[in-house]
């Protein structure tokens, strides 16, 4: 399996533009996981979601954050308007039902708001 | 609130065990230690997870006491690539799947050539 894909893996904007940041999980794997790293905050949970169903968006920081899961095979999230604030690596990550499992992480989508 | 303690930072010597050490005296009868590390501008990775028995996989082994308030991650024979952040978990795991993992700092580890 090609692993969690994310995409782009950079991308540099300017404040007030819309970014769509792209996750492809894991085939079979019914858990998505959106992170975000930044230096001041660690890596931080902003959403998961089950069966593609939105289960805990507790960590979205705000409305400009929105986050959807059409199918079981892909999943973004959007902000707009970008802020500054938000460039950060957001890594998307996958699992499985059934327990004890584990999370596959993607490589990241670096993001710079200028 | 944290829910585990590590040391921010860690050297050992290349072909050494690397002991990595986790405090997590809250913890819960249902919650589970995972350990994942993430290597420099990568997503983290799992590496292993226990609930009270000992562990270990291709990749380390995890000891837990028997009072589950802290344990340690060893890296048998530590190499370059072992240089990286590690992070200690505590997790319920409910009948429904996993649930959400809280990262803290962990701790950095420089494998010393």
């Amino acid at each position: 399996d090609a692993g969690v894909i994310q995409s782009p893996r950079h991308e540099v904007t300017e404040m007030g533009q819309e970014v769509t940041l792209r996750c492809k999980p894991i085939s079979g794997h019914d858990y998505l996981f959106w992170y975000r790293q930044t230096m001041m905050r660690g890596l931080e949970l902003l959403i998961y979601f089950n069966n593609n169903v939105p289960i805990d968006d507790s960590g979205m920081p705000e409305d400009r954050f929105s986050a959807k899961m059409p199918n079981a095979s892909f999943s973004t999230l959007k902000i707009q308007p970008s802020e500054p604030r938000d460039s950060a690596v957001y890594f998307c990550a996958s699992s499985s039902n059934g327990g004890a499992d584990t999370q596959y992480f993607g490589p990241g989508t670096r993001l710079t708001v200028l | 609130d944290a829910k585990t303690t590590q040391p921010p930072s860690m050297d050992c010597a290349e072909g050494r065990a690397a002991n990595l050490p986790c405090n997590h005296s809250t913890i819960s009868g249902n919650e589970y230690v995972y350990w994942y590390r993430q290597i420099h501008s990568q997503g983290p990775q799992y590496i292993i997870h226990g609930l009270k028995n000992n562990e270990t996989n291709e990749m380390a082994s995890l000891i837990i006491t028997e009072d589950r308030k802290s344990s340690t991650l060893i890296l048998p024979h530590a190499t370059l690539r072992d240089t990286a952040v590690y992070y200690c978990i505590v997790a319920i795991i409910s009948n429904f799947g996993n649930e959400k993992l809280t990262f803290g700092t962990g701790t950095r580890l420089t494998i010393i050539p």
